[in-house]
């Protein structure tokens, strides 16, 4: 059974400290995603990690993607109040065309 | 503007009474998936569809019916709710369901519909 893992779930930070969310996961995948979900509101898309080594920043969000560790971090640089969401990373299956999530990283940026 | 649809925004019924929720894409995109979101759960995959008339279950089927009958419809059918199903429930699509297309473009989800079951 595939599981992707998130670390850690709970994140409360200052204003312009660095930090970097987890994504682990359990089988050989190529493909992964992260993606934004702001309170009461859909997921949007931040990033789409297609190949080992593949890393993409946007603003102060960088991705990278380890395929033969399974693992991908999102890293937050200088973070600012308006960060402030719940991060999921999801991994795509080569098996059934599913998209297999992470439970989230809810995180707290305080002035 | 490109979007996914999803209606209703919140919908509160009670245990038995037969509800659709209806998902509509104006994107041309072929694959179409259901997901509900559970607190510390994440997303879970109802159904999904790769094309018209082409469905299959995804991790939490039981209790939910879908059809795709046009490309850009995939509503989900709850024959008899039950409180097990209050959830918030997500519509997604994509341009393809196989080969590279899809991977590059990620997902669109639709807003969301907030479903109790009382």
């Amino acid at each position: 059974e595939l599981k992707v893992e998130q670390n850690p779930l709970f994140l409360s930070m200052q204003e312009g400290k660095n930090y970097t969310i987890y994504c682990n996961y359990s089988t050989t995948s190529d493909r992964l995603y992260w993606y934004r979900q702001d309170p009461g509101k859909s997921l949007e898309s931040l990033f789409v990690l297609l190949s080992n080594g593949a890393v993409k920043q946007e603003g102060r969000l960088m991705a990278s993607l380890d395929t033969k560790a399974r693992l991908s971090t999102l890293h937050i640089t200088a973070a600012v109040h308006d960060l402030s969401a719940t991060y999921f990373c999801a991994v795509d299956t080569d098996s059934n065309y599913q998209l297999i999530w992470g439970a989230g990283t809810k995180l707290i940026i305080k002035p | 503007e490109a979007q996914v649809t999803q209606n209703p925004r919140y919908l509160i019924t009670v245990t038995g009474k037969k509800l659709t929720v209806t998902c509509s894409q104006n994107m041309n995109h072929e694959y179409m998936s259901w997901y509900r979101q559970d607190p510390g759960l994440g997303l879970r995959q109802i159904y999904y569809s790769m094309n018209v008339e082409v469905t299959d279950k995804g991790d939490v089927p039981e209790g939910y019916k879908v059809s795709r009958k046009e490309k850009r419809n995939f509503p989900l059918i709850l024959e008899s709710p039950s409180p097990n199903q209050t959830s918030l429930y997500f519509c997604a699509s994509s341009l393809s369901g196989r080969g590279r297309a899809r991977y590059n473009y990620g997902y669109t989800f639709g807003s969301g519909t907030r479903l109790t079951v009382v």
